[in-house]
C-alpha cells in the first residue's frame, strides 16, 4: 500500500525558535496533502490542506504565518512552526491523498511528529 | 454539517472475547464513514471504509462494522480479540461525499486494551 514518511518523529526545541517538519509520500504522487493536530485524548483536528504548487487552504482559527506550509513537488510537503511556544507543544501529522484517492476519501497517513517546546 | 462521536474513550477486553467500540455520526447526508487504527508511534491505518454499498463492511485483522442508518451508527466489531489489537481507534466521517478536498472528520478516538 501506499506510504507516507514523516520526519522527525519527535523533536524538542526551545521557545522562540522555528521547526520544519516533513512528510513524503515515497510511493506515489501526493497531489494533496493534509496537516493535522491531535491533542491528548482528542480526536485529529484538520490545520490545512496543500495541493502541489498552490498555497494552502487553512481552517479557519489556524494561524498560516505562524505554520507555514510548503507543498513545492508531489511528493513532499513540509510545515514550519515558526517561533514555537509552549503552547504549540502537540502531536502533528500529515496525510497525504493522490486524486483517486481524493475521489474515494482516502488518505495515507504519516506517523505524526511530537513536538515539545520549553 | 457532519460530525462523528465514539461513545466511549477507552474499552478494555480480555484476549478471545469480542469487541465492540461504538460510533454514531450525523450528516445530512449519506457519508461515507471509515474506520482507523494508530498504534503507538505508527500512522494511522485504515481498517474499512463505507461508501453506501453493503452495510456490513468486513475489513483488515477481522475487523468489521455495520452501517445501520436508523440507528445513525457505524459500530466496529472483532468476534476475537487479539493481544495486537490493542492501539487507539478512531471512526471517521467524511467532510464531503466524493468532494475533491477528500476532508475527513475524525471522532475523538478509543483505546482498546486486551488483557492477557
Amino acid at each position: 500500500g501506499a506510504v507516507v514518511s514523516q520526519h522527525p518523529s519527535r523533536v524538542i526545541c526551545k521557545s522562540g525558535t522555528s521547526v520544519k517538519i516533513e512528510c513524503r509520500s515515497l510511493d506515489f504522487q501526493a497531489t494533496t496533502m493534509f496537516w493535522y493536530r491531535q491533542f491528548p485524548k482528542k480526536s485529529l483536528m484538520l490545520m490545512a490542506t496543500s495541493n502541489e504548487g498552490s498555497k494552502a487552504t487553512y481552517e479557519q482559527g489556524v494561524e498560516k504565518d505562524k505554520f507555514l506550509i510548503n507543498h513545492a513537488s508531489l511528493t513532499l510537503s513540509t510545515l514550519t512552526v515558526t517561533s514555537a511556544h509552549p503552547e504549540d507543544s502537540s502531536f502533528y501529522i500529515c496525510s497525504a491523498a493522490g486524486l483517486a484517492d481524493l475521489a474515494k476519501n482516502i488518505q495515507y497517513f504519516g506517523a505524526g511528529t511530537r513536538l515539545s517546546v520549553l | 454539517a457532519q460530525s462523528v462521536t465514539q461513545l466511549d474513550s477507552h474499552v478494555s477486553v480480555s484476549e478471545g472475547t469480542p469487541v465492540l467500540l461504538r460510533c454514531n455520526y450525523s450528516s445530512s447526508y449519506s457519508p461515507s464513514l471509515f474506520w482507523y487504527v494508530q498504534h503507538p508511534n505508527k500512522g494511522l491505518q485504515l481498517l474499512l471504509k463505507y461508501t453506501s454499498a453493503a452495510t456490513l463492511v468486513k475489513g483488515i485483522n477481522g475487523f468489521e462494522a455495520e452501517f445501520k442508518k436508523s440507528e445513525t451508527s457505524f459500530h466496529l466489531t472483532k468476534p476475537s480479540a487479539h493481544m495486537s489489537d490493542a492501539a487507539e481507534y478512531f471512526c471517521v466521517v467524511s467532510g464531503l461525499l466524493g468532494g475533491s478536498q477528500g476532508n475527513l472528520i475524525f471522532g475523538k478516538g478509543t483505546k482498546l486494551s486486551v488483557k492477557p
